[in-house]
């Protein structure tokens, strides 16, 4: 089983529709939460952090459950610049060291 | 947010060539720095650590001795692709982690878009 797992799409949706996208992890001591996104041929950005209390910013809700250990990205009024890959972070903590890992991406296509 | 900068942006070279790559972070101090590869259409897959004044941590399956990481200072890591062959031709990004922020988010470079000839 990945450490990360994504459902890796593609969601293909039209503009204005709201869309969600869930990321499970392993461990169970993980500490931190990420959402980044990723143009084609480009690097990842932040997006934004995900946490306990669940968090939103804008058009975008990002939620964590620690109990059934996955995180979810919502997705609002969608836009045709929302067109990315989105990668679910997660800062896992190990016997004596942390470890990032992220998912593979979930593709999302916003049709006009 | 944070600022990461890599350099250079493109490199073409012939097989059998060192290609360096700089990782530079410019408005805070990384203590610890990754090295990520991405192949088209696929993950980025995290190659190493690299933690300022000590050895990289290397992931499985990666040769050490083939991809050189130095992190000399607080703000820069460079990654050297020694002898370098068209396999090794990928997205190479770096990321340097601000560990002043209270999740110490990770901040990517642009990438580096090698291609060995």
């Amino acid at each position: 089983r990945k450490e990360v797992e994504q459902d890796p799409g593609p969601f293909n949706v039209p503009e204005g529709a709201t869309v969600a996208f869930n990321c499970t992890y392993s461990n169970s001591a993980s500490q931190s939460f990420f959402w980044y996104r990723q143009d084609c041929r480009k690097e990842p950005k932040l997006l934004m952090s995900v946490y306990s209390s669940g968090n939103e910013d804008g058009r975008f809700t990002a939620q964590l459950n620690r109990a059934s250990q996955y995180i979810s990205l919502l997705i609002r009024d969608s836009k045709l610049s929302d067109s990315a890959t989105y990668l679910c972070v997660v800062n896992m903590r190990y016997s004596s060291a942390s470890k990032i890992i992220f998912g593979s991406g979930t593709r999302l296509s916003i049709r006009p | 947010g944070a600022v990461v900068s890599q350099h250079p942006s493109w490199v073409i070279c012939k097989s059998g060539t060192s290609v360096k790559i700089e990782c530079r972070s410019l408005d805070f101090q990384a203590t610890t720095m990754f090295w990520y590869r991405q192949f088209p259409k696929q993950s980025l897959m995290l190659m190493a650590t690299s933690n300022e004044g000590s050895k990289a941590t290397y992931e499985q399956g990666v040769e050490k001795d083939k991809f050189l990481i130095n992190h000399a200072s607080l703000t820069l890591s460079t990654l050297t692709v020694t002898s370098a062959h068209p396999e090794d031709s990928s997205f190479y990004i770096c990321s340097a982690r601000d560990g002043g922020a209270v999740h110490e988010t990770q901040y990517f470079g642009p990438g580096t878009r090698l291609l060995v000839l």
